[in-house]
């Protein structure tokens, strides 16, 4: 079984860009959720979405937007880049989310703004 | 204060040793406990969730929570270098699962 894939792995930007990561699930998963990753601040949640709707968000300004298609496949935007946006980006998928969704993360795209 | 505080480390054992990791957290309305292992260049992998207070034993693993405290730990007995990662944990609340930092934690041969 195919685990959660993302795209691209690494990037570079400049200051405001914008940039649009992929997350494709395990197949079968219906919830993706994405996650910024940083020394300073850890493992911190972006948003799920689950069905093609967007069930939950964190704390994060607008400029982080995310969509999900039909097939489950994600992706998220950040659109006016800033250098405190470079990070990990991680997309982690399960069959229902929620309390008993056990996550399953995939390796992540680390973007770098210059 | 952060809903979920963790000592980021970096802890070095030597192999074969008892490992103890450990979490705080601020916020009674978490009701569901995880621990997530993440090696280098990886995303965390899920290692063991509980719901009540009390242990629960996976193999070499043993996760502990005291909801009183507010306080959950991970004990891994003879480490491995293997083992070396760092190790996050989390907790569900309101439809959003919160990480801590993560510790890093390296297995000495």
């Amino acid at each position: 079984k195919a685990g959660v894939t993302q795209t691209p792995r690494y990037l570079i930007k400049t200051r405001g860009q914008q940039v649009t990561l992929s997350c494709s699930p395990i197949s079968g998963h219906r919830s993706v959720s994405w996650y910024q990753q940083t020394p300073g601040q850890g493992l911190q949640f972006l948003f799920e979405y689950f069905s093609e709707t967007q069930r939950n968000k964190g704390n994060f300004p607008g400029r982080f937007s995310g969509r999900q298609f039909s097939n489950s496949r994600s992706e998220m935007n950040v659109s006016t880049l800033e250098l405190g946006d470079s990070a990990l980006y991680l997309c982690a998928s399960s069959f229902s989310g929620g309390i008993t969704g056990e996550l399953f993360f995939g390796e992540g795209s680390r973007l770098t703004v210059l | 204060q952060k809903e979920v505080e963790q000592d980021p480390g970096p802890l070095s054992v030597p192999e074969g040793a008892i490992v103890s990791l450990n979490c705080t957290y601020s916020n009674s309305a978490f009701q569901y406990f995880m621990w997530y292992r993440q090696y280098s260049r990886k995303g965390p992998e899920l290692l063991m969730y509980t719901y009540s207070s009390g242990n629960k034993e996976d193999g070499r693993f043993t996760a502990q929570v005291d909801k009183s405290s507010k306080y959950i730990s991970l004990f891994i007995r003879d480490s491995q270098p293997s083992d070396s990662a760092t190790y996050l944990c989390a907790m569900y609340r309101d439809d959003k699962i919160i990480f801590g930092k993560g510790t890093r934690l390296h297995i000495l041969p």
